[in-house]
């Protein structure tokens, strides 16, 4: 069940050029993580935000996670050609049986000099 | 040691051949997880091993069998596949169940 939207499904920009990517849900997320993948490898997680209107930055990168814990953004300023991937955003679920992870069907970036 | 590593990196295999893939963390992460995933879709989660335990089978194929022979082994043995079995296994583990993930290289996989 997919549970989180992702926009835009694909970005294409030029160096230098800011933007924003949106995780979007109807549920509420005990936390919410974002993870970058390049391909032919494995997601790298960049940070998981776990209280309502956080916000955490890492470099150019700033995150933020909706005060009702059911969304989250992730905004890029001045994008580099290294920020090129698929970022994918992953929701934190409690369940019965433990804790489950629900992914966006991510966005793909390519930064271009 | 801040690695998850996988083995192999690439296996191709008949649909009537037995495999196994291996993963494996030295990071002293309690939870433990394989996903499937195919081109240029998301991972899809497949299995997750809280404490050495089985904790979520996300209804998978019994061709898929999980095994957790300690805390930092994981291994998804493989039997009578499909092609459209063929895609990349990750393997993730994480300090407790549902903290951040740390995700291995992944392995792979063709059946023919």
């Amino acid at each position: 069940t997919q549970l989180l939207e992702q926009s835009p499904q694909f970005l294409s920009i030029q160096e230098g050029e800011n933007l924003t990517v949106y995780c979007n849900s109807s549920s509420v997320f005990s936390s919410l993580q974002w993870y970058r993948q390049e391909p032919g490898e494995g997601p790298v997680l960049l940070v998981t935000v776990v209280t309502g209107g956080e916000v955490k930055k890492l470099k150019r990168l700033t995150f933020q996670f909706g005060d009702a814990r059911k969304d989250s953004s992730l905004h890029i300023t001045a994008a580099q050609p290294g920020d090129t991937g698929l970022y994918l955003c992953a929701g934190v679920l409690s369940v019965a049986s433990g804790y489950a992870l629900n992914f966006g069907k991510g966005t793909s970036l390519l930064v271009t000099p | 040691d801040t690695e998850v590593t996988q083995t192999p990196k690439h296996l191709v295999m008949g649909m009537t051949n037995k495999k196994s893939l291996k993963c494996e963390q030295h990071m002293g992460h309690r939870a433990m997880y394989w996903y499937k995933q195919k081109a240029k879709k998301p991972p899809e989660l497949m299995f997750v091993y809280s404490y050495e335990k089985l904790s979520i089978n996300e209804s998978v194929p019994s061709r898929f069998s999980p095994e957790c022979p300690n805390s930092s082994l994981l291994n998804l043995h493989l039997h009578a596949l499909q092609p459209e079995d063929s895609a990349l296994y990750l393997c993730a583990s994480s300090q407790l169940p549902g903290h951040g993930q740390f995700f291995g290289p992944g392995t792979r996989l063709t059946v023919l």
